[in-house]
């Protein structure tokens, strides 16, 4: 059973668009991380949200945690070619041992 | 370099042999994680370990096996490859038990059983 929906798949954008990333789910999360992952490497982790509707920035990347924890949002401004990449979001559930459960990913390609 | 190392990067074999992946973590993280990532199921979990001889199952554990004998090692092992297990494994680690904190990912072993 796929916990985490990610919308969309794939996102192909020109250099200086915004765009946005969508994680949901039925289930409730105590934390909800964002990941991005470049060919051939692992994913590696962008944000942590913990709180329902707390917001992050990290630069031009925008994370909003839903206020009731079932889901997450990616915003990006002004996007580069150097965001392109597979996005990632998890969930995770209390102390479960820190087990995560991972959205299929975002594909996303910019243009210059 | 400290980090999180997998090997091989690369592995080629054929069906029913016997292959272990190695992961090497120098930060002393307690928790280790195995997942293998596939086009269409995203990153899916094998085994975990919450510290040395503690291991259990995640989401797909059948086939393979691992162990934990000393903290920065985390072996898996597939007893009898098989086409299915085709895949990118990667190896994680975290410093904390809540699920709160990320993990830490190694590059991966991209696996291809023929």
């Amino acid at each position: 059973t796929q916990l985490l929906e990610q919308s969309p798949q794939f996102l192909s954008i020109q250099e200086g668009e915004n765009l946005t990333v969508y994680c949901n789910s039925s289930s409730v999360f105590s934390s909800l991380q964002w990941y991005r992952q470049e060919p051939g490497e692992g994913p590696v982790l962008l944000v942590t949200v913990v709180t329902g509707g707390e917001v992050k920035k990290l630069k031009r990347l925008t994370f909003q945690f839903g206020d009731a924890r079932k889901d997450s949002s990616l915003h990006i401004t002004a996007a580069q070619p150097g965001d392109t990449g597979l996005y990632l979001c998890a969930g995770g559930k209390g102390t479960s041992y820190g087990k995560l459960t991972f959205g299929q990913g975002t594909i996303l390609t910019v243009h210059p | 370099d400290a980090g999180i190392t997998q090997s091989p990067r690369y592995k080629i074999t054929e069906t029913g042999r016997q292959v272990t992946l190695m992961c090497h973590q120098t930060w002393s993280h307690s928790y280790m994680f195995w997942y293998r990532q596939d086009l269409g199921h995203g990153l899916r979990l094998i085994y975990y370990s919450a510290a040395a001889d503690i291991t259990d199952k995640g989401e797909v554990p059948d086939g393979y096996v691992v162990s934990r004998s000393k903290t920065e090692n985390f072996p898996l092992t597939l007893e009898s490859a098989t086409r299915s297990q085709t895949s990118v494994y990667f190896c994680a680690s975290s410093r904390r038990t809540h699920a709160n904190y990320g993990y830490t990912f190694g590059s991966g072993t991209r696996l291809t059983v023929v």
